[in-house]
């Protein structure tokens, strides 16, 4: 596609469920970012996808928070057991090395 | 690891006036890249200019220029001739020259911007 996509746009779960983000990064794109934004807060990185790299996770708040991305493209953000804290904006990005990233419109998590 | 500081969570400023959003940064490397980022109420992250560390000469892209001062670690952005759609938060943002990884993009915790009309 034209640009990074990513759905569900906005998403409410109960709390104690699971729920699964998904990233479509620009075709071509090797590397792949998941960030989290809280109300009124900056960008808090999550993990990192370069080409066939192991992916660096170092950012993932728990082990309830997991992703994957598959055959190098598309990557599916897991959070098990949500909690309340986990209401955020999720915003994947993409981009060739040492590019500037692009954006998708981010998922809206709310958790009640 | 690398920190990338805007000390201004608010700017206002009136229509067609010119404002300059302020932007520090710390990293021991000495290639990288600096961007600024546009969010509007959206929350679609647009690019709005890139700085490569090597460059001595300023980003310009139409309305909005940088100011980068590599010895200080500065890099702020101006928007000349400020429109109503230019309001919405602006992140500085750093990325070292190769690769990624936790510290590959690091960003500020945004300015917001106000445009009186």
């Amino acid at each position: 596609g034209a640009g990074v996509s990513q759905s569900p746009s906005n998403k409410v779960t109960e709390k104690g469920k699971d729920v699964e983000l998904r990233c479509d990064p620009i075709s071509g794109h090797t590397a792949l970012y998941w960030y989290r934004q809280s109300l009124g807060q900056g960008l808090e990185f999550l993990i990192y996808f370069q080409g066939n790299s192991a992916p660096d996770k170092s950012g993932l708040p728990s082990d309830r928070f997991s992703a994957e991305r598959t055959g190098g493209s598309v990557s599916t953000l897991t959070i098990q057991r949500t909690q309340q804290e986990d209401s955020a904006v999720y915003l994947c990005a993409s981009s060739l090395v040492d590019r500037e990233a692009f954006f998708g419109q981010g998922t809206r998590l709310t958790v009640v | 690891a690398q920190t990338v500081t805007q000390s201004q969570p608010e700017m206002s400023v009136q229509e067609a006036e010119t404002v300059t959003l302020s932007c520090t940064y710390d990293t021991s490397e000495s290639d990288y890249y600096l961007f600024w980022y546009k969010q509007p109420p959206s929350r679609q992250m647009i690019l709005v200019i890139r700085q490569e560390a090597y460059k001595q000469q300023n980003a310009t892209e139409n309305r909005f220029s940088v100011n980068f001062q590599k010895a200080a670690k500065s890099f702020s952005l101006k928007i000349s001739d400020s429109q109503l759609g230019d309001a919405a938060m602006y992140f500085c943002a750093y990325r070292r020259f190769s690769g990624g990884g936790a510290d590959g993009l690091t960003f500020g915790k945004g300015t917001h911007l106000i445009i009186q009309p």
